[in-house]
């Protein structure tokens, strides 16, 4: 497809339990990011990855989250022994080269109960 | 780093009428200021972005102004219809640090036919 694609769209976990989230940017796109949106909120930076550098992971909220891009496409962003408060919508974007237009997915939605 | 504060979190307009989204920002390396349309379920979609030797652009019915002494930027939308509702989001990021976009807060604008 032409745009970021997302997968699962809707995952629905237990607390304790891990998760993996897949992102597959636009073909050539360098840079991929991932952020987290919270109900009503806006978007919370977490990782970042452009082409063979080491990934910006300023922003992972604990050492339970975790990202890898292999081959410099497909993206994972894991979560081990996921909490409630986890709960949330899961981004990615992708863009040519960074600080350039960025092309979202439509998420992953994460319910921990 | 970099602080965008947005505002109105809401906003209700006629349809026909114009709507007005501001923004702020405090790192004055800032220089790329894209704006971002969410729709239910969807991932942000990028509807128009300015780069700091402008201070404004349009694109038909949608236009951003930029004003880089006060470091503010604005998103107007003129002759508003009801597809225009929708959460919009103002970003900045900087050349020297394009590994993050700073998002704001989200303005949920609802036009009233």
């Amino acid at each position: 497809g032409a745009g970021v694609s997302q997968s699962p769209s809707n995952k629905v976990t237990e607390k304790g339990k891990d998760v993996e989230l897949r992102c597959d940017p636009i073909s050539g796109h360098t840079a991929l990011y991932w952020y987290r949106q919270s109900l009503g909120q806006g978007l919370e930076f977490l990782i970042y990855f452009q082409g063979n550098s080491a990934p910006d992971k300023s922003g992972l909220p604990s050492d339970r989250f975790s990202a890898e891009r292999t081959g410099g496409s497909v993206s994972t962003l894991t979560i081990q022994r996921t909490q409630q408060e986890d709960s949330a919508v899961y981004l990615c974007a992708s863009s040519p080269q960074k600080n350039q237009p960025q092309h979202f997915g439509d998420g992953t939605r994460l319910s921990i109960l | 780093g970099e602080n965008v504060e947005q505002h109105p979190s809401t906003l209700s307009v006629q349809e026909g009428d114009s709507a007005v989204i501001k923004c702020t920002y405090s790192d004055s390396a800032s220089n790329y200021f894209p704006w971002y349309k969410q729709e239910l379920g969807k991932g942000p979609q990028l509807i128009i972005d300015i780069r700091s030797n402008v201070g404004e652009k349009k694109d038909q019915r949608i236009a951003v102004t930029l004003n880089k002494t006060a470091k503010h930027f604005s998103l107007h939308i003129t002759e508003t219809q009801p597809e225009d509702s929708a959460v919009y989001f103002c970003a900045a990021s900087s050349t020297n640090t394009g590994n993050q976009f700073y998002f704001g807060t989200g303005t949920s604008l609802t036009v009233i036919p």
